[in-house]
């Protein structure tokens, strides 16, 4: 099993509909983080979470909500999809102990139609 | 304000040869440097990482050098392979304990055979 998964791997969804993605780990990481990828404009920071009870805004939030339910999950929400959100997200962990490096997930790829 | 810039946003080598990756930051607080490498359809894996207390770290045919005087690193792989084939994102920090990593965009690299 893969150390992050990320489900689903694709989905196609329509504007204004509620989506979640979920992102599970089995790393034991305390941080955890949810990135988009767009075309030329590289990862950029949705939202993070250093512990359970712990979320904070990255640089593109609005539209987008999160949950740490536990240690292991972190799921993030669209509350009503828009077209430019279509993008490939990923999820990622980290640990402090490990050199700053991350973990991802293999992505899931939304399209909002 | 893009913080760590990679502004070549593809990269075509023969097989064999080096490929040079560039990436140049501007928040002077960062020293903490890492390099990931993204196939498609798989999340982003590390690389290769360097302290900025060092000026170079090398491992295998991957080695990345660091002038914090310009602000810049570059990721060297030699010889290169197609399998190398892939899109590099060059990634920065600080090492406090909310440090967060900032990506570039990302360059794709093209080896041909």
């Amino acid at each position: 099993d893969a150390d992050v998964t990320q489900t689903p791997r694709n989905r196609i969804t329509k504007t204004g509909k509620r989506i979640m993605l979920e992102c599970s780990q089995t790393k034991g990481h305390d941080r955890m983080y949810w990135y988009r990828q767009d075309p030329g404009l590289g990862l950029r920071l949705i939202y993070y979470s250093f512990d359970v009870k712990d979320i904070n805004k990255g640089e593109i939030s609005d539209g987008y909500s999160v949950s740490r339910q536990a240690q292991a999950k972190f799921s993030l929400s669209l509350e009503s999809a828009i077209p430019n959100q279509t993008a490939l997200y990923f999820c990622a962990t980290s640990d402090l102990t490990e050199d700053y490096g991350y973990t991802f997930g293999s992505g899931t790829r939304l399209t909002v139609v | 304000d893009q913080q760590v810039k990679q502004n070549s946003p593809s990269l075509s080598v023969q097989e064999g040869r080096i490929s040079i990756l560039n990436c140049d930051y501007t928040n002077s607080m960062f020293d903490y440097f890492l390099w990931y490498k993204k196939y498609p359809a798989e999340g982003p894996t590390f690389l290769i990482s360097i302290s900025s207390i060092k000026d170079k770290n090398e491992d295998g045919r991957f080695t990345v050098f660091l002038n914090k005087s310009a602000k810049h690193l570059s990721l060297h792989i030699v010889p290169s392979q197609p399998g190398d084939s892939a899109v590099y994102f060059c990634a920065a920090s600080d090492t406090g304990a909310n440090s967060k990593l900032t990506f570039g965009k990302g360059i794709t690299l093209s080896v041909r055979p």
